[in-house]
């Protein structure tokens, strides 16, 4: 199976930075990377899909980025509700796979 | 609009099964996989499969080769997912998603609310 890994595994921040996720693949999966956002108690919500794409509904200020082995998800302007933990996860196998995940927490 | 309604909570003690349900509405049934992805408590995302609700056809994670079992209804929209031979530690929320690969990539853009298992003696 395809290993994908996050980092870092968790992140302090401000409202209004800036900030970025990293995750890699154990191997080359193109640009079939998924991002998504979850908050406590609730089913995971779809960010950023094929590496830099915007789910709709989803607000400009996250971004994504990357292709082969290595992506970012990128957040300008942080907001109160953005944080939360979030995981990348390839679509490139069959076999999907998620990053063990991300969380963002107020400093 | 699309929705994904999952059976409730389950309890079930090891050894035995479990069957979760996943009712689907807003869309065309047939026309999208569904995966289930289930999350221990206080721990990430591990996916554990999917099935093409229109030709029955499944997939599975090689971690439950053997222990889970989908299967579907057409006629009311549902999949079910099935986990035999439970252990403590399949204690956790397990959700259905709707895979759309009808874009060149696939992602999992419609999430039931999640159905918690308890496995307890």
């Amino acid at each position: 199976d395809i290993q994908m890994t996050q980092s870092p595994s968790s992140l302090s921040a401000s409202v209004g930075d800036r900030v970025t996720i990293t995750c890699r693949a154990s191997q080359s999966i193109g640009r079939f990377l998924n991002w998504y956002q979850q908050k406590p108690g609730k089913a995971p919500n779809l960010l950023i899909y094929a590496a830099s794409s915007l789910q709709s509904g989803v607000p400009s200020r996250f971004s994504g980025s990357g292709s082969g082995t290595d992506f970012t998800l990128t957040i300008s302007n942080l907001q109160p509700e953005d944080f939360a933990t979030y995981y990348c996860q390839q679509s490139y196998s069959i076999v999907y796979t998620f990053g063990q995940g991300t969380k963002l927490e107020i400093k | 609009q699309v929705q994904l309604v999952q059976s409730g909570a389950e309890v079930k003690k090891p050894g035995a099964s479990v069957k979760v349900s996943c009712k689907a509405s807003g869309y065309t049934f047939t026309s999208y996989d569904i995966n289930w992805v289930r999350q221990v408590p206080g721990q990430g995302l591990e996916w554990m499969g999917w099935m093409n609700p229109n030709s029955g056809n499944t997939g599975n994670a090689q971690k439950f080769q053997g222990r889970v079992t989908m299967t579907r209804n057409t006629s009311i929209s549902t999949v079910y997912m099935e986990l035999s031979s439970l252990r403590f530690e399949d204690m956790a929320v397990y959700y259905c998603a709707r895979g759309d690969c009808n874009s060149g990539t696939c992602v999992l853009d419609f999430w039931g609310q999640g159905t918690l298992v308890t496995v307890s003696s």
